[in-house]
């Protein structure tokens, strides 16, 4: 099984700073056939089911807010919200879907200074 | 609306079994793959299983191989988890899950969850 490592583990950012959240997998998720990175990443609120922001690594889910943006490659993931806001208050998890099973990340807790 | 439903959580003893169902709508249930993933209390998500969107080939974790099954009723645009031999470890919040494809097998939609608690 691909094993997902996130870090740091809780993140605490003041509001309108940036917070970044690395994401790392035991071998390559990039399929150089399509050259796509099996890479997903979710939100979850407390008492919230997890929500889709990005996949593809990069491609933000509509609706998402373009102060969130995802990036990397291979076996090397960031998530990044440029100006944190009241509201992103949560944990945010990655996952691979490049083969099965799926695999996620531990989680990293953003909360606000 | 777009939205998964599940239900039939709750409490049940260790070696017991439960079904779980999740109800879709506003979308072609029999056009996309569906999982059910759980997370422990306070803990971190879990894949348990996949079922193809014709329900051709399922696949399953390996905690969960042997005891649980997926299966699901496209006429009744619902999902189904049998969960057998039931375990302590085997408590958590169940969520079933919607994925945008075969070729993009990330998770698009997530119902509330269902929570089961096993304990004696």
């Amino acid at each position: 099984d691909i094993v997902m490592t996130q870090s740091p583990d809780s993140l605490t950012v003041s509001l309108g700073e940036r917070a970044t959240i690395n994401c790392k997998s035991s071998q390559s998720i990039l399929y150089s056939s399509n050259n796509k990175n099996y890479l997903a990443w979710y939100q979850q609120k407390p008492g919230q089911p997890p929500k889709l922001l990005f996949y593809w690594a990069s491609i933000r889910e509509s609706g998402v807010p373009d102060r969130f943006s995802g990036s990397g490659s291979g076996a090397d993931f960031t998530l990044t919200i440029s100006s944190l806001q009241a509201e992103d208050v949560a944990v945010y998890y990655c996952q691979q879907y490049y083969s099965t099973p799926p695999t996620f990340g531990q989680g990293t807790k953003v909360e606000i200074k | 609306q777009v939205q998964l439903v599940e239900s039939g959580g709750g409490v049940v003893q260790p070696g017991r079994s439960l079904r779980l169902s999740c109800a879709a709508s506003g979308f072609t249930f029999s056009d996309y793959g569906m999982h059910w993933v759980r997370q422990a209390p306070g803990k971190g998500l879990e894949w348990v299983a996949l079922i193809w969107y014709d329900g051709s080939n399922k696949y399953y974790a390996d905690s969960v191989k042997g005891r649980f099954a997926i299966s699901r009723d496209n006429s009744k645009d619902t999902l189904y988890l049998q969960m057998n031999s039931l375990r302590a470890e085997d408590t958590a919040v169940y969520y079933c899950a919607k994925d945008r494809g075969s070729t993009s097998p990330y998770f698009d939609l997530w119902g509330r969850g269902t929570l089961v608690t096993v304990s004696s």
